[in-house]
């Protein structure tokens, strides 16, 4: 069965803290993707990776293919960093469809 | 901005009324991905369309279908509506081989 497991399910901190944000997926994904969604509803697609690392702007993940596990890293949160990010896998039978976590809530207090 | 337009943003129906939702995918996007997300959870995944065929279907009962319009928009139609219905609808549009995935902004559906 395709899983896709997140942690934690909140998370409050300080502004300028580094913050980490965990995902682990059962075997065969073709896809990894870190996905931001504001209390609007919109999903906007932070990174999509299949190995290694993936930097932009302050946001930095990472994917360990051996132990099947990714992170995402915020460096020198924000207030405005606080929304709910999402990890979610694809595998490559069946295609583009994604299997989301459960979502982090992330509350970056001033 | 996705390029991924859907409406209506926000409805309010009764229970056992019908309910259409659409979306205008990414131009020259020929994947189509429906999404529902109760509040507090993860989006679950309803159907995907690819070329006006359904390409795959999550464990959702019949009475959610969905079209494929040449155009490559797509419509999910929930007849028969329940109160755990209420959610919001993601749709998410691709193309085929192509992880890249954009994500529209959702419709609000909320069953009283």
């Amino acid at each position: 069965k395709n899983e896709v497991e997140q942690s934690p399910q909140n998370l409050t901190a300080q502004e300028g803290e580094f913050i980490t944000i965990n995902c682990s997926y059962s075997v065969g994904i073709s896809a990894l993707h870190w996905l931001q969604q504001h209390p609007g509803g919109g999903i906007v697609s932070l990174f999509m990776l299949s190995s290694g690392k993936k930097k932009h702007g302050r946001l930095i993940a990472t994917i360990n293919i051996q132990e099947k596990h990714s992170s995402l890293h915020i460096t020198a949160s924000h207030p405005r960093d606080s929304a709910v990010y999402i990890c979610a896998a694809s595998w490559e039978t069946s295609g583009s469809r994604l299997t989301f976590g459960e979502g982090t809530q992330l509350t970056v207090n001033p | 901005e996705t390029g991924v337009t859907q409406s209506p943003t926000h409805l309010i129906k009764t229970r056992g009324q019908q309910v259409t939702l659409r979306c205008s995918s990414q131009s020259g996007h020929n994947t189509v991905s429906w999404y529902q997300q109760a509040l507090g959870q993860g989006p679950q995944f309803i159907f995907q369309y690819y070329r006006e065929e359904e390409n795959g279907r999550g464990n959702f009962p019949p009475r959610f279908s969905g079209l494929q319009f040449p155009n490559y928009s797509s419509e999910l139609n929930v007849n028969a509506l329940e109160l755990d219905d209420s959610a919001l609808y993601l749709c998410a549009s691709s193309l085929a081989g192509i992880h890249t995935i954009y994500f529209g902004e959702g419709s609000w559906l909320t069953v009283v």
